[in-house]
């Protein structure tokens, strides 16, 4: 089975200007969860869908944003970039079966976004 | 705020020995705990889950969950320089929408 895939892996921009990511969970997978990821900042959660809706939201600006489609597929955009916003994003999805507590989480390779 | 705290080291072993890592849980209604490994530059691995008090073994690895102590950590038998990574703790918490909480990782170091 294929595993969670991103793109790009890897973007340069420049401040002010908007970026969108893509993510493609786990063949059956319904849940994508976004991070961002910084040295001495761990996994900051940005969001979740399932099925097309957002379930859980982080605490990051509205300049974060993402959707999910109805394969499941989903992308994140950042609106007016800024300096600080240079971090890995990673996109990881679950199952979510119901009923079961577990649901452990697969994550992709990752985007390093660089903000000039 | 519901929180996940982990030492953030980095803990130093040589190889060989036994790796104990160790997390503490705010919210008592935490149902699931995660473990996953990250190496420098990669995105985070699944280790292992566990949801029920005592212990769960695969391979060198044991997670040991007290629900009681709010309490959950990682034994590494066998100690590998492979091992040397940023552990990461996870801890879902109970509710419908079941929110994934993360602690900042600990780093450890296994010495040839």
């Amino acid at each position: 089975k294929a595993g969670v895939t991103q793109t790009p892996r890897y973007l340069i921009k420049t401040r002010g200007q908007q970026v969108t990511l893509s993510c493609s969970p786990i063949s059956g997978h319904r849940s994508v969860s976004w991070y961002q990821q910084t040295p001495g900042q761990g996994l900051q959660f940005l969001f979740e869908y399932f099925s097309e809706t957002q379930r859980n939201k982080g605490n990051f600006p509205g300049r974060f944003s993402g959707r999910q489609f109805s394969n499941s597929r989903s992308e994140m955009n950042v609106s007016t970039l800024e300096l600080g916003d240079s971090a890995l994003y990673l996109c990881a999805s679950s199952s979510l079966t119901g009923g079961a507590i577990y649901n452990e989480q697969f994550f992709g390779p990752g985007t390093r976004l660089t903000v000039l | 705020q519901k929180e996940v705290e982990q030492n953030s080291g980095p803990l130093s072993v040589p190889e060989g020995a036994i790796a104990s890592l160790n997390c503490t849980y705010s919210d008592r209604g935490s149902q699931s705990f995660f473990w996953y490994r990250q190496y420098s530059g990669k995105s985070p691995e699944l280790i292992m889950f566990i949801y029920s008090n005592g212990d769960k073994e695969d391979g060198r690895f044991t997670a040991q969950l007290n629900k009681a102590s709010q309490y959950v950590s990682l034994l590494i038998r066998d100690s590998q320089p492979s091992d040397s990574a940023t552990y990461l703790c996870a801890v879902r918490g109970a509710g419908n929408n079941r929110k994934l909480i993360w602690g900042l990782g600990t780093s450890l170091a296994v010495n040839p």
